[in-house]
Parts: structure tokens; C-alpha cells; sequence
């Protein structure tokens, strides 16, 4: 089944406690980005990759760093974790058509709390 | 002021009832996405747009490149078209990146 898998699902965790949600796709897709969504904010890009070892910072990138070593994994890494990255995470994927829009296909998201 | 505004951003309608959700923008743009989000959370890709309409069962989603704005209908809504949904542009100036819209609130009652 094509799917875009987010681990974990929810953490909750305390300031300074280093942390990665990883982010992995079947679908052999180029495109990868995380998005964080809170309440009044709406959604917002964080980072973003275009292929292995391509990546690029979006709207928000403080505070997040994001790997590409292979095609599949995304992981988005928090080094130093603050109260204000407490959110909700979306991981999505994508092929890089002709036009570089395609559908993106979304994980079910992670639902961080630090504390 | 937002890059992305859509419009209403609630919606209460009856079951059966023809819905329209908007969607303008500021900036030049390469593509629009319609996405909807369950209750539970998850989002799901509606449609990806650069020019015209496109449909799919009852829902229809259009764009006009010259006014900046598009719009996703819903034909003959059904309780489970009860859901958030959002539009997002990928400008032509930013590369890759996506901007959001709010989001519109649909609640549709039987």
C-alpha cells in the first residue's frame, strides 16, 4: 500500500531534550517536506526536499534541521526542542513531474508536546 | 496580509445543498492544491491545479490565472463531506515552496 509513514505519532518531551520524527514514503517519490499546523497559524512549510541530498528551508525553518541521505527518509530533527515547537507535524511526498506539481500524499501526522 | 485568503472560513449547510469554498491569492503562482482534512486529522490532496477545472465525483475545482482565484464545489453534499479544507499556492517566485490558505470549516448536517 503507498503510504507515507511518520514516527512517532505523539511525544510528549521536555525543552532541550534532542529529538527526531522520522518520515518515510514507499512511493519512490523525489519531493518530501514537513509542515507544522497550529491553531490560528494554519499549516506552514518548514523544510523541504527535492531529491537525495537536495533540501531547502520553507516559511519556518528555526529550530528544525531535515536530512535527505536517501530517497525514502525525510527525517526532521530537533536539536534543542522549545515550548513553541509544540505542534502538530505533517510529512508529505511527492513525484517531480514535468511541471514540478504533483498531488502530495500526506503521513497522519505527529503530535508533539514539549514541555 | 495574507498571500492566501479563503473564504467562508466556517460553513454549515444542509445535506443536498450546492457549496462553494474560495480561494484568492497575491502572488503569481505555478500551482494551486484544494486538500481536505478529516476530523481526525489527516489531509488528503484534493486537486492540483495550474489552469482550468477539474473534477472528481462531486467535488469540482476551478481557477482563473488572470483574477487569481479558484474555487472548489461540492455537488449534492453529504454529512461526510464534513471536514476542513484548505487551499495552498506554489508561487512562481519562492522555487518549491507551498503557502497556506486558513482553512474553511464545512459542516454539513443531514
Amino acid at each position: 500500500e503507498a503510504q507515507v509513514t511518520q514516527n512517532p505519532r505523539y511525544l510528549i518531551t521536555v525543552t532541550g531534550k534532542k529529538l527526531t520524527v522520522t518520515c518515510s514514503q514507499n512511493m519512490n517519490h523525489e519531493y518530501m517536506s514537513w509542515y507544522r499546523q497550529d491553531p490560528g497559524l494554519g499549516l506552514r512549510q518548514i523544510y523541504y526536499s527535492m531529491n537525495v541530498e537536495v533540501t531547502d528551508k520553507g516559511d519556518v525553518p528555526e529550530g528544525y534541521k531535515v536530512s535527505r541521505k536517501e530517497k525514502r527518509n525525510f527525517p526532521l530533527i530537533l536539536e534543542s526542542p522549545s515550548p513553541n515547537q509544540t505542534s502538530l507535524y505533517f510529512c508529505a511526498s511527492s513525484f517531480v513531474g514535468g511541471t514540478a506539481n504533483q498531488p502530495q500524499h500526506f503521513g497522519d501526522g505527529t503530535r508533539l508536546s514539549i514541555l | 496580509k495574507n498571500e492566501v485568503e479563503q473564504s467562508p472560513q466556517n460553513l454549515t449547510a444542509q445535506e443536498g445543498e450546492f457549496i462553494t469554498i474560495n480561494c484568492s491569492y497575491s502572488v503569481g503562482i505555478s500551482a494551486l492544491h484544494w486538500l481536505q482534512q478529516h476530523p481526525g486529522g489527516g489531509i488528503v490532496s484534493l486537486f492540483m491545479l495550474s489552469s482550468g477545472k477539474k473534477k472528481h465525483g462531486r467535488l469540482i475545482a476551478t481557477i482563473n490565472i488572470q483574477e487569481k482565484h479558484s474555487s472548489l464545489h461540492i455537488t449534492a453534499s453529504h454529512p461526510r463531506d464534513s471536514a476542513v479544507y484548505i487551499c495552498a499556492v506554489r508561487s512562481r517566485i519562492a522555487g518549491n515552496m507551498l503557502t497556506f490558505g486558513g482553512g474553511t470549516r464545512l459542516m454539513v448536517k443531514p
